[in-house]
């Protein structure tokens, strides 16, 4: 059974950063992207970027560029989004999800628990 | 960016309903529409891909359809277990937006 198990609680200041990990169960990231969605308290999805974490390749949305980075690490299953300059608006639950790759269709089958990131003076 | 518009919003409904839920895209997406169900406090689970392939394991009861700039969901006889948000997901192009969700509670 695949899962994606995201590490835990995050409580920040404005301005620091935050980093996110994702481990996939099993070698899930050949021949798949990796995705990161997050939602603020009682929002709305928003797409942040993706990793193919065969090649390292990465996109991401123009809001987060420059902010945002995503690492992956085959040797553990694991891959990591880290923002920086956190705002009070970056609170959010930040998902990673998996994605089929490369494919005509894309789609998200399987997502990780969420983590909470809290950020606060 | 693709906008993505979803509506209603939220909606109330019976347990053996037929609820559908609409999807507008700003602009031509052929078929890369996703619907995806989200309960409190948990993931988004993928129902729907390509606007109508059902994914594997979810009932048969929910429909996808459309294509272009207008998509829609079906819910065939709700379900206790379907009361939940809906959201649509372009994938046509990057960023991958998402509709403002649908919201689905019992009356």
């Amino acid at each position: 059974q695949v899962q994606l198990v995201q590490s835990g609680p995050e409580v920040k200041k404005p301005g620091s950063s935050v980093t996110v990990s994702c481990k996939a169960s099993g070698d899930i990231l050949t021949g798949y992207t990796i995705n990161w969605v997050r939602q603020a308290p009682g929002q709305g999805l928003e797409w942040m970027g993706r990793i193919i974490p065969v090649f390292g390749t990465t996109d991401y949305a123009q809001k987060f560029q420059g902010r945002v980075t995503f690492s992956a690490d085959a040797s553990t299953s694991t891959v990591s989004m880290r923002l920086s300059s956190l705002r009070s608006e970056d609170t959010a639950i930040y998902f990673c999800a998996r994605g089929p790759y490369p494919t005509s269709v894309v789609r998200y089958d399987f997502w990780g628990q969420g983590t909470l990131v809290t950020v606060s003076s | 960016d693709i906008q993505m518009t979803q509506s209603p919003s939220s909606l109330s409904a019976s347990v053996g309903d037929r609820v559908t839920i609409t999807c507008r895209a700003s602009e031509n997406i052929a078929n890369s529409l996703n619907w995806y169900l989200q309960k409190p406090g948990k993931a988004p689970k993928l129902l729907i891909f390509g606007a109508s392939s059902l994914q594997s394991g979810v009932p048969s009861r929910f429909t996808g359809s459309g294509s272009g700039t207008d998509f829609t969901l079906t819910i065939n006889s709700l379900q206790p277990e379907d009361f939940a948000t809906y959201y649509c997901q372009q994938t046509f192009s990057t960023p991958r937006t998402f509709g403002q969700g649908t919201k689905v509670d019992i009356k």
